[in-house]
């Protein structure tokens, strides 16, 4: 079974510009989570997807959305970008119902880099 | 609101050598903890993972323990080499997401 993917795998920006970053989850799992990986802050967690609905966001401004589609796939849209944007995106599925998480599975993450 | 820490920060050993990697967290009001490995540059890969209602679990030369009620876990790395070397983090799991800690860096050295 395949692996959690990422698209692209790096990019460049530049400030003001915005972003939209693409996870395709393993098949069958329908919860996708994304998180925010710098030096400074660590993994943060950024929101929470399943079955098209946002369940849960982390503590990041309203320029970081997302989005998921009816086959899980999920995008993720950064706007007007700054240079603290600078990170690794990753990306995480899980079979995760109703009832509480199950494990979650990571792909190899973007990196995007704010100039 | 959770905190996760481990420690140490860095740790450097020659191979063959047994280790301890803790990892402590604030709220044990969590569904599991969950072990990773993070070559650099690249994503997180899953070692282990314990249920909040298990003590430990174990995959191969790797053993984690869990212990709720003092809000702690340990990852236990038996006969280290030097393919182990990476960045080792933990998370505790909140309903619909992952709080990490800030890892620790392992060098096996041959």
């Amino acid at each position: 079974k395949a692996g959690v993917t990422q698209t692209p795998r790096y990019l460049i920006k530049t400030r003001g510009q915005q972003v939209t970053l693409s996870c395709s989850p393993i098949s069958g799992h329908r919860s996708v989570s994304w998180y925010q990986q710098t030096p400074g802050q660590g993994l943060q967690f950024l929101f929470e997807y399943f079955s098209e609905t946002q369940r849960n966001k982390g503590n990041f401004p309203g320029r970081f959305s997302g989005r998921q589609f009816s086959n899980s796939r999920s995008e993720m849209n950064v706007s007007t970008l700054e240079l603290g944007d600078s990170a690794l995106y990753l990306c995480a599925s899980s079979l995760a119902e109703a009832s509480g998480p199950y494990e979650q599975y990571f792909g190899p993450g973007t990196r995007l880099t704010v100039t | 609101k959770q905190e996760v820490t481990q420690i140490p920060a860095a740790l450097s050993v020659p191979e063959g050598e047994n280790l301890v990697l803790n990892c402590s967290f604030t709220d044990s009001a969590i569904y599991n903890l969950q072990w990773f490995r993070q070559d650099p540059g690249k994503g997180l890969t899953s070692l282990l993972l314990i249920q909040s209602s298990q003590r430990e679990q174990t995959s191969g030369r790797l053993n984690a323990s869990l212990d709720k009620s003092s809000g702690r876990s340990t990852l236990y790395i038996a006969a280290s080499q030097p393919g182990d070397s990476a960045t080792y983090l933990c998370a505790a799991a909140g309903f619909q997401k992952l709080v990490f800690g800030t890892g620790t860096r392992l060098l096996v050295s041959p």
